[in-house]
């Protein structure tokens, strides 16, 4: 079973629709999960971050976090071609050597049509 | 402004040859972490470093070395490169030891190894 996983799309959605891409992990005891978009040929960036269970919004972006489910979704509302783009989960698991350990899943990739 | 510098951005080289892709950062942060990426395997962590002279292996570190003799740089090094090390390389980083999923990437350094 992978650490992190994610479907690997693509997840196509119109302009103006609400785009949802989720993520599970397998580390029960992970505390803080993170999601990165990544346009094609560029670096990753960080675009959300939760730690609690619940919903936390930041402008068109809504990240949803359940831990007893162990999953994490990421809304993205009025989705623009702009958002078209690679999604990376990530989530913070903690080994034996004490420190937190970054896992990413493998993305989903979006397509949004005008 | 604030970035993560890495050098080369493209580099061809031959199997055995001995290289070294540096990384800098600018915004004095403790953690500094090298990944590589592949089509379908996602990022996989190669070394990482919480602090100045402490590094650690991540899960894919064969094949590769790393120093951290300031906290700005953080340099990888390919000892004798083999073609399985074609890759697309990140260097990233975070301000702190404790919120090490809130990463700053570098543009990224693609490598073939022939």
């Amino acid at each position: 079973q992978k650490e992190v996983e994610q479907n690997s799309g693509p997840l196509s959605v119109p302009e103006g629709a609400i785009a949802s891409l989720n993520c599970t992990y397998s580390d029960r005891g992970s505390q803080s999960f993170f999601w990165y978009r990544q346009y094609s040929g560029k670096s990753p960036e960080l675009i959300m971050s939760i730690y609690s269970n619940g919903d936390k919004e930041d402008g068109r972006f809504t990240a949803q976090l359940n831990k007893a489910s162990q999953y994490v979704s990421l809304l993205i509302r009025d989705s623009q071609p702009s958002d078209s783009a690679t999604y990376l989960c990530a989530v913070n698991t903690l080994p034996n050597t004490g420190f937190q350990k970054l896992v990413f899943g493998t993305g989903t990739r979006l397509l949004v049509s005008p | 402004e604030a970035q993560v510098t890495q050098n080369p951005r493209y580099l061809i080289t031959v199997t055995g040859k001995k290289l070294t892709v540096t990384c800098s950062q600018n915004m004095n942060h403790e953690y500094m972490s090298w990944y590589r990426q592949d089509p379908g395997l996602g990022l996989r962590q190669i070394y990482y470093s919480m602090n100045v002279e402490v590094t650690d292996k991540g899960d894919v570190p064969e094949g590769y070395k790393v120093s951290r003799k300031e906290k700005r740089n953080f340099p990888l090094i390919l000892e004798s490169p083999s073609p399985n090390q074609t890759s697309l390389y990140f260097c990233a980083s975070s301000f702190s030891q404790v919120y090490t999923g809130e990463l700053f990437f570098g543009e990224g350094s693609r490598l073939t190894v022939l």
